[in-house]
């Protein structure tokens, strides 16, 4: 079946400008996590997801960063008045009751 | 708060051998311990997941074990082939009231099998 998918993929913007990056997890799967990548390091936490209910947002760097999931379903990650510091692989997971995560591509984002 | 430590950084053997990879965590109180691989600018791969009640998983020629109350994992990879090259990442999850909480991540492993 599918798997998790993120878009966009590549997103090159200007500093001071807002986006939006979108993950659609796998066909039923309740939790949805994203995270943050820099370049020769593991993944970081950001925020979770359970259904439409933000469970745990410790890891968001600052009021910039937003999320939601309405319909419990596909998510947003918000990035508000961007800086050159949020440039970075921008990763999403979801699981089911299992807990395994998998992970989609990614989305490269780089703010010049 | 959680860290992770991974031992080696890197590591370049020989086609054929076997190799362990180590993963250190320093709260014991952890839900599960996930192995991922990742290819040069790709995603991650989930590879094995080990359940705090368990000791260890199987998938072909992995085998990735869990002491949880020394906080230790260890990746087991047998007789090695130059497409196991990759960056092995560990990871653990606690278990919140809603489920298992965010992955932290070590830093991984860089693995190279020289054909």
């Amino acid at each position: 079946g599918a798997g998790v998918s993120q878009s966009p993929r590549y997103k090159v913007t200007k500093r001071g400008q807002d986006v939006a990056l979108r993950c659609d997890p796998i066909s039923g799967h309740v939790s949805l996590y994203w995270y943050r990548q820099a370049l020769g390091q593991g993944p970081e936490f950001l925020t979770y997801f359970n259904y439409e209910a933000q469970q745990d947002k410790s890891g968001l760097p600052n009021d910039r960063f937003s999320a939601e999931r309405p319909e419990g379903s596909i998510s947003t990650l918000t990035i508000q008045r961007t800086e050159q510091r949020d440039s970075a692989m921008y990763r999403c997971a979801s699981s089911s009751s299992a807990y395994e995560q998998y992970f989609g591509p990614g989305t490269r984002l780089t703010v010049t | 708060k959680q860290e992770v430590t991974q031992i080696p950084a890197a590591l370049s053997v020989p086609e054929g051998e076997n190799l362990v990879l180590n993963c250190s965590f320093t709260d014991s109180a952890i839900y599960n311990l996930q192995w991922f691989r990742q290819d040069p600018g790709k995603g991650l791969t989930s590879l094995l997941l080990i359940q705090s009640s368990q000791r260890e998983q199987t998938s072909g020629r992995l085998n990735a074990s869990l002491d949880k109350s020394s906080g230790r994992s260890t990746l087991y990879i047998a007789a090695s082939q130059p497409g196991d090259s990759a960056t092995y990442l560990c990871a653990v999850t606690r278990h919140s009231g809603g489920g298992a909480d965010g992955l932290t991540f070590g830093k991984g492993t860089h693995l190279i099998i020289q054909p």
